[in-house]
């Protein structure tokens, strides 16, 4: 089955980027959704960004100016870049495959229904 | 931008039925999706497209979405079900969360 494991620094500084990489294993990225979301201590989920199968990303308009999301598939792997941190972002960052597919009447909806483990991530000096 | 609304907690005691609702504008013309989180551990999906089950989800978890309004109903509560449960909607091309709600199995 396919399985999901975030890696990168435990500890970014302030104004310095942030570089997380998910390597999926059991699957190919060439199919599928790939996100990325996060969890700050004490705090609900929230949704950074993906990019398709295609190529294609999308982002949260809230994080927009400061999100990249790329893909790697010779590896495997899909990556985030999110730059000029402060401790606000400060979370448990979580990769996931996300499925969009069109019900009735051309609806879609979108999922993710294989997620990894979660890395924590502090921005500290 | 498109925001989902769910009450912070809820309590039920074992065995009866817990309910927990998700509210968004016009969110019964969208799909929506719950995800299970316990503590420590990541999201784990158990409803999709208002109402499927993944495989492995017991089907004491069952969902609804009309109106303004998707459900996530637990029936015959048991205690592992205490976690803290996620609505999720597809808003154009972006990703939406609910801010989450605490089920308290008591």
């Amino acid at each position: 089955q396919v399985q999901l494991q975030e890696s990168g620094p435990g500890l970014v500084k302030p104004s310095e980027t942030l570089s997380l990489t998910c390597t999926v294993s059991g699957g190919s990225i060439s199919s599928y959704y790939w996100s990325w979301s996060r969890q700050p201590p004490g705090r609900g989920l929230e949704w950074i960004g993906h990019i398709s199968y295609n190529g294609s990303t999308n982002y949260n308009p809230s994080l927009k100016s400061r999100v990249t999301v790329s893909a790697d598939t010779s590896k495997n792997q899909f990556s985030l870049k999110l730059s000029s941190v402060t401790a606000a972002d400060t979370a448990v960052y979580y990769c996931a495959r996300g499925r969009l597919a069109t019900a009735a009447f051309g609806r879609k909806y979108f999922y993710m229904d294989v997620w990894g483990k979660g890395t924590t991530v502090t921005v500290s000096s | 931008s498109y925001e989902l609304t769910q009450p912070p907690s809820v309590s039920v005691s074992p065995g009866q039925t817990a309910s927990i609702t998700c509210s968004g504008d016009k969110l019964g013309d969208k799909y929506a999706c719950w995800y299970q989180q316990k503590p420590g551990q990541s999201p784990v999906l158990v409803i999709y497209q208002d109402r499927k089950r993944p495989s492995g989800i017991p089907e004491r978890f069952s969902g609804s979405n009309s109106g303004n309004t998707a459900t996530l109903t637990i029936s015959g509560t048991q205690a592992m079900d205490e976690a803290d449960y996620y609505c999720q909607a597809w808003d154009s091309t972006t990703v939406v969360f609910g801010g989450g709600t605490k089920l308290t199995v008591l």
